[in-house]
């Protein structure tokens, strides 16, 4: 069965600094990989998605993540924290032959320091 | 387009009682997911429908959980008779197309039993 997992539970990072938030994936063959983000008390909106092709992935926000097959990862990062990136985030993995179903991992929540 | 549409968006009811809550998913979508939220088990899938039929409930935790989908445009998860662990926030998504896992959600619906 595929599993995603998110070490950390928390992060703290000063507004300005860079972020990156770790995603390792359990799963047999390539994986669809997706990064979520939920603002307190909102529904979850795609940051980005990678399904094949170039590793390196951008998204919305100014956010971008990189699929490395050999390590199962695909860490999310961004340069420079806004406060408004604090939020609790999600990375996800589905396959086609699971019907469009999405695993996701614990989330991260993000504080971001003034 | 309106996005995923969820009501009520909170719910306070009395343990015993029945519940309902109500989706409408993005127009034109043939993929529709309920999740439940909470912060002991994170966010976990319940059901899933493709074109108005139930493909997966292997989530529903038990039978006081029933959905429906009577129509492409809407979708309803009831708990019958509620109970105070079913306290939560509960999320419809909705997705369009075999093999894309991108999923749109809505706001959820914060259910409290007291």
């Amino acid at each position: 069965a595929q599993s995603v997992t998110q070490p950390d539970i928390h992060i703290t990072v000063s507004e300005g600094a860079s972020l990156e938030l770790r995603c390792n994936y359990s799963y047999g063959a390539t994986p669809y990989l997706f990064w979520y983000v939920q603002s307190p008390g909102q529904g979850l909106q795609l940051l980005l998605k990678y399904f094949s092709g170039d590793t390196l992935v951008q998204g919305i926000k100014g956010f971008e993540a990189e699929f490395k097959r050999s390590q199962s990862s695909f860490n999310l990062r961004k340069p420079s924290v806004h406060w408004s990136d604090a939020a609790e985030y999600f990375c996800a993995v589905g396959k086609v032959a699971a019907g469009n179903k999405l695993t996701f991992g614990g989330g991260t929540r993000v504080l971001v320091k003034p | 387009d309106a996005g995923v549409i969820q009501s009520p968006r909170h719910e306070v009811t009395e343990m015993g009682q029945e519940v309902t809550l109500r989706c409408k998913p993005i127009s034109g979508h043939d993929y529709l997911f309920w999740y439940r939220q909470t912060m002991m088990r994170g966010l976990e899938l319940l059901i899933y429908f493709n074109n108005n039929v139930p493909i997966d409930d292997s989530g529903m935790p038990e039978d006081r959980f029933s959905a429906k989908m009577p129509n492409a445009s809407f979708s309803t998860l009831k708990i019958q008779p509620s109970e105070p662990r079913d306290s939560a926030v509960y999320f419809c998504a909705s997705s369009f197309g075999r093999g894309n896992n991108e999923q749109f959600f809505g706001p959820g619906t914060r259910l409290t039993v007291l």
